[in-house]
């Protein structure tokens, strides 16, 4: 079985932190995704990577960062964590040639 | 523009009733389509997928959807709906090359009334 884990489940950072978000496959899978979950707004991607050192832009990047050094770690920076940062982050992955993605069980992260 | 709609936010059904919960897309070309499930506190789970062929696909845990291309739909059913199918399901389509790009549905929160 796929395996997406993240490294925490919940989360409190203070405004103005910097918060890293982790997330390791254990599939060796390409791609990897940051989806941000709002309730009513559904998924949105932040950032995806297809290959170590690779990474592309998603829909909402403004305000994110990514690092993807090994295949198997991909992780999501908040450089200054403001307020509206405050939402579950659902880390993914799946082969190259696309098809399904296998998600983490998410972090819920909160910043005061 | 490419884009997907759930229409109901929330449905409730009684524990054995059947289930029906609607997709609908926006997307020029023949898309990819998904169903995922999320748990409480979960991540999401893909219940099926249609890329081609069939138009009636079957997923797991006795979910299946049809994919009407003169509706733009495609809608996931059940017959006998369990307790344990409480959950919040999204709707994507997967547009450009390698599906890379999913875009998802709002999600529709499912009620199991004993």
């Amino acid at each position: 079985d796929v395996k997406v884990t993240q490294s925490s489940r919940y989360l409190v950072k203070r405004t103005g932190e910097k918060v890293f978000l982790e997330c390791v496959q254990d599939m060796d899978h390409e791609n990897m995704f940051w989806y941000r979950q709002d309730p009513g707004l559904g998924l949105r991607l932040i950032y995806f990577s297809y290959d170590v050192k690779m990474k592309e832009k998603g829909d909402i990047p403004e305000g994110y960062s990514v690092s993807r050094e090994k295949k198997e770690r991909f992780s999501l920076i908040l450089e200054s964590a403001s307020t509206n940062q405050t939402s579950m982050y659902l880390c993914a992955s799946s082969l190259l040639g696309g098809g399904d993605k296998y998600f983490g069980p998410g972090t819920r992260l909160t910043v005061t | 523009a490419q884009s997907v709609t759930q229409p109901d936010i929330h449905i409730t059904v009684s524990e054995g009733a059947s289930l029906e919960l609607r997709c609908n897309y926006s997307y020029g070309a023949t898309p990819y389509l998904f169903w995922y499930v999320q748990s409480p506190g979960q991540g999401l789970q893909l219940l099926l997928k249609y890329f081609s062929g069939d138009t009636l696909v079957q997923g797991i845990k006795g979910f299946e959807a049809e994919f009407k291309r003169s509706q733009s739909s495609f809608n996931l059913r059940k017959p006998s709906v369990h307790w344990s199918d409480a959950a919040e399901y999204f709707c994507a389509v997967g547009a450009g090359s390698g599906t890379y790009k999913y875009i998802f549905g709002t999600g529709t929160r499912l009620k199991v009334l004993a």
